[in-house]
């Protein structure tokens, strides 16, 4: 089992939609997460990052950790094509483990 | 602010030579870790350098190596290239006095192609 699950896609929706993106993971010890967004043939763009449990709301952006569940969740609103991307969750165990752990990314895309 | 700087962006070469990859860290930070990400797939960490030293290492063979330099910038080595090692390249920089808000900005890649 890998440390890091998550649902590859494509996920396909309407522009304006709400988009979720999820991912699992098996490590109890993860107690910082992140969410990178990566564009075709780029680098990875840090989105947003949250320490242990609760949400983390940024513009159109809300992180969720819910570490009982070991699942973490992007939700983003009244989305647009510009959204369209590969999402990367990637979390580590602490502040002296900077080795983040990817899970393999979903593909969204967000059509006008 | 110039943020992570790579060279090349793309490189093409043939099994068994050996590839150097350059990384400059965006501005104030200390510390650089290279990421290998293969096609579908999520950054695998490779290694991490701070104060010149490698600090942290993946589940990456010893013909992946590197350096750092005393201005903070990288280079990260593959000797006796696979196909396999056909990848991006990608190298991230942090502040290690960030303490637990430390996270780590990503520069565009190398695109590396083993023929």
């Amino acid at each position: 089992q890998k440390e890091v699950e998550q649902d590859p896609g494509p996920l396909s929706v309407p522009e304006g939609a709400i988009v979720s993106l999820n991912c699992t993971y098996s490590n109890s010890a993860f107690q910082y997460f992140m969410w990178y967004r990566q564009y075709s043939r780029k680098g990875p763009e840090l989105l947003m990052y949250t320490y242990s449990s609760g949400n983390k709301e940024d513009g159109r952006f809300t992180a969720q950790v819910d570490k009982s569940s070991k699942y973490i969740s992007l939700f983003i609103r009244d989305s647009q094509p510009s959204d369209s991307a590969t999402y990367l969750c990637a979390m580590v165990e602490n502040q002296a483990g900077t080795a983040l752990i990817f899970g393999k990314g979903t593909t969204l895309s967000v059509s006008s | 602010d110039a943020g992570v700087t790579q060279s090349p962006t793309h490189l093409i070469k043939t099994r068994g030579q050996q590839v150097t990859l350059r990384c400059s860290p965006k501005s104030g930070h200390d510390t650089v870790s290279w990421y290998q990400q293969a096609l579908g797939q999520g950054p695998q960490f490779i290694f991490q350098y701070y104060e010149e030293e490698e600090r942290q290492r993946g589940n990456f063979p010893d013909r992946f190596s590197g350096h750092q330099f005393p201005n903070y910038s990288s280079e990260l080595n593959v000797n006796a290239l696979l196909l396999g090692d056909s990848a991006l390249y990608l190298c991230a920089s942090s502040w290690r006095g960030q303490g637990w808000e430390e996270t780590q900005y990503f520069g565009p890649g190398t695109r590396l192609l083993v023929l």
